[in-house]
């Protein structure tokens, strides 16, 4: 079974400093990944997902991911965090239902973003 | 702005009552899916219709009840719910529901069962 592990529950940044929210994987086989946003009383937005195309993804609003084989990591980056980014970050792994061929996402447990002033 | 649409926002229902959740989503997707989130949990799958197919979580209880009309459309029947059901349901579609395929949210429903 594949799985995720998210870093850190919650992460706190200055406005303006670099934002690294931290994901692990486990597979088998090579995965997909995913990192999606929601903001306070909303649903899942998608910021970026691997696709195996390329090992650095560019998401929205400034985001990107690394996706690193040989540390089995896909961490979230941002160059300078903006007041807006606060917000509770999920790293998901694609795998297939149990039982069944349909698709399904298995998340990480979330990091609250915190920025401060 | 996301493309699957949820009514109602937010739901209040005793746990003698029969409500439903709706969903529509105009992408062409032949996907559809039910997830529950708990406050400050991620979500977990209850259902998901792929090309009419569902496929359940067998650890969903059976007053929840999912409905796809079509393959824009899909419903989620609630009866006899407990308290403990209280959370946030998000409906989400894919394209072909395949391993893989990028998974859109709506905004989710809030129930809160009294």
């Amino acid at each position: 079974a594949q799985s995720v592990t998210q870093l850190g529950s919650h992460v706190s940044v200055s406005e303006g400093a670099l934002v690294l929210l931290r994901c692990n994987y486990s597979s088998s086989v090579p995965p997909y990944l995913f990192w999606y946003v929601q903001y306070p009383n909303q649903g899942l937005q998608l910021l970026l997902k691997y696709t195996s195309a390329a090992t650095l993804v560019k998401g929205i609003n400034g985001f990107e991911a690394e996706f690193k084989k040989s540390e089995t990591s896909f961490h979230l980056t941002k160059p300078s965090a903006h007041m807006s980014d606060a917000a509770e970050y999920f790293c998901a792994v694609s795998d297939r239902v149990r039982g069944g061929s349909q698709g399904n996402l298995i998340f990480g447990k979330g990091t609250k973003l915190s920025v401060k002033p | 702005d996301t493309e699957v649409t949820q009514t109602p926002k937010h739901l209040v229902m005793g746990m003698t009552n029969k409500k439903s959740l709706k969903c529509e989503q105009h992408m062409g997707h032949r996907a559809m899916y039910w997830y529950k989130q708990k406050a400050k949990k991620p979500p977990e799958l209850m259902f998901v219709y792929s090309y009419e197919k569902l496929s359940i979580n067998e650890s969903v209880p059976s007053r929840f009840s999912p409905e796809c009309p079509n393959s824009s459309l899909l419903n989620l029947h609630l009866h006899a719910l407990q308290p403990e059901d209280s959370a946030l349901y998000l409906c989400a579609s894919s394209q072909g529901g395949q391993k893989g395929n990028t998974i859109y949210f709506g905004e989710g429903s809030w129930l809160t069962v009294v």
